[in-house]
């Protein structure tokens, strides 16, 4: 069966510092999304990116977050600089229509 | 109020028990309903949507009441396979999921 698939498992990372989250979507869903659980809280929405562009965006997710779709099965999240408070789990889903959403495994980030 | 909330629990139920959470939701604009299960440091994984109609699958039986605005997920015969933490999630008419907090379920031999 398919799956959403994410690298890395986890990321520990200077504050300050930039990283990348990578995700690889099921191979014909059309949308894609970004999660975050800080340890112990909610699955909060980040963003949602369809036909090659943002289509939704939390407060959360302010100009430090950017998304890319590099290639054809690649589905990236980028911090700029990263805090303290951005460590968390970091969840990618997709979405192949108007149905539900699968979710990768997550990257843990751990900010120092 | 939160858009979506769930008791947080522990709920401990004996294996074998019959056990039911319910998740209450704010925006009566919304479309549609999930519930997911999420292990420990894992992903949510999706258990099942919810429709109006209710739907059953094994021994999981989900239920919307949209007058009352809640859901409900209910557990026949638990396993200890069913320890975990139950989320419950809604579109509001747009594409992200709001999810609660989760109910967090443990089950005793």
């Amino acid at each position: 069966e398919p799956e959403v698939t994410q690298t890395p498992s986890h990321q520990v990372t200077q504050m300050g510092q930039e990283v990348i989250l990578r995700c690889v979507p099921i191979s014909n869903h059309l949308y894609f999304y970004w999660y975050r659980q800080i340890l112990g809280q909610k699955v909060e929405f980040l963003v949602s990116f369809y036909n090659n562009e943002i289509s939704e965006k939390s407060e959360i997710f302010d100009d430090q977050f950017s998304v890319e779709r590099p290639d054809g099965s690649n589905f990236t999240l980028k911090i700029r600089s990263t805090k303290l408070e951005d460590s968390a789990m970091y969840f990618c889903a997709s979405r192949p229509g108007p149905t539900e959403q699968f979710f990768g495994p997550g990257t843990r980030l751990t900010v120092l | 109020r939160k858009e979506v909330e769930q008791d947080p629990g522990p709920f401990n139920v004996p294996e074998g028990a019959t056990v039911a959470f319910n998740c209450t939701y704010s925006n009566s604009a919304s479309q549609s309903f999930f519930w997911y299960r999420q292990d420990c440091r894992k992903e949510p994984k999706l258990l099942m949507s919810v429709y109006s109609s209710g739907n059953e699958d094994g021994r999981f039986t989900a239920q919307l009441n949209r007058a009352s605005q809640y859901i409900s997920l209910l557990i026949r015969d638990s396993k200890l396979s069913d320890s975990a933490t139950y989320l419950c999630a809604a579109h509001f008419g747009n594409e992200k999921l709001t999810f609660g907090t989760g109910t967090r379920l443990t089950i005793i031999p």
